[in-house]
């Protein structure tokens, strides 16, 4: 079965990290981009990162370059989003998805994670 | 305000065929990028219902369909379900931005 199952979500205090993490099964990782998609309470869906099949190539929403950080481990099936100084803002849930091809922008994404919510609250 | 435009809300009754539609510009839907559909249900992530424009995955039914012309894309569900009641969004890349992007989302209330 074809699965994404998301961890790491939790309460933090502004200005702290936190580190996600999503498990990928089923399906061949290393031929897939990778995504972070986030939404906020009641609100729409984010395009939070991207990240090709090697991990070489990175890319982030434009309000988050420098705060978070994308990354892979193709040998063990993981995708992660370390996420540094966070806000109030930043509290969503964040998902974890697969893209149909090469590109986490370009794409679209046919699987996707249940989700873990980040808290950010003092 | 989100970078591609959706209607807030769309309703429709039973059998009924309703359209969404999903407003960009030069940066995005008119440079030619791809539009891609989802589907969200109240407590769900995310379903892919439309891809490149007018593709659908394995599974989705063909009262679905997707469109796009000029700056603009649209999704069309026929013979309306009360399954069908959810939140719509459609997704590009921005070439300004150098990213993808959401619409806000648009509910659909099926009557």
């Amino acid at each position: 079965e074809v699965q994404l199952l998301e961890s790491g979500g939790g309460l933090v205090q502004p200005g702290e990290s936190l580190r996600l993490s999503c498990a990928a099964s089923g399906f061949t990782f290393t031929t897939y981009a990778m995504a972070w998609v986030r939404q906020a309470p009641g609100k729409g869906l984010e395009w939070v990162s991207a990240i090709g099949t090697s991990g070489k190539h990175t890319y982030y929403a434009d309000s988050l370059k420098g705060q978070f950080t994308i990354s892979r481990d193709n040998s063990k099936n993981t995708l992660s989003l370390q996420m540094n100084s966070l806000r109030v803002e930043d509290t969503a849930i964040y998902y974890c998805a697969k893209s149909t091809g090469g590109s986490g922008r370009l794409r679209g994404f046919d699987i996707w994670g249940q989700g873990t919510v980040v808290t950010v609250s003092s | 305000q989100s970078v591609l435009t959706q209607p807030p809300s769309v309703s429709g009754a039973p059998g009924q065929r309703v359209t969404i539609s999903c407003t960009g510009n030069s940066s995005n839907i008119g440079a030619d990028y791809d539009v891609h559909w989802y589907q969200q249900l109240p407590g769900t992530a995310p379903k892919l219902l439309i891809y490149d424009s007018a593709n659908r995955p394995s599974g989705v039914p063909d009262r679905f369909s997707g469109s796009k012309s000029g700056t603009s894309a649209s999704l069309a569900i026929a013979g309306l379900q009360a399954e069908d009641e959810a939140t719509y969004y459609c997704q590009s890349f921005d070439s300004s931005l150098s990213g993808a992007v959401f619409g806000g989302g648009t509910k659909l209330t099926v009557l």
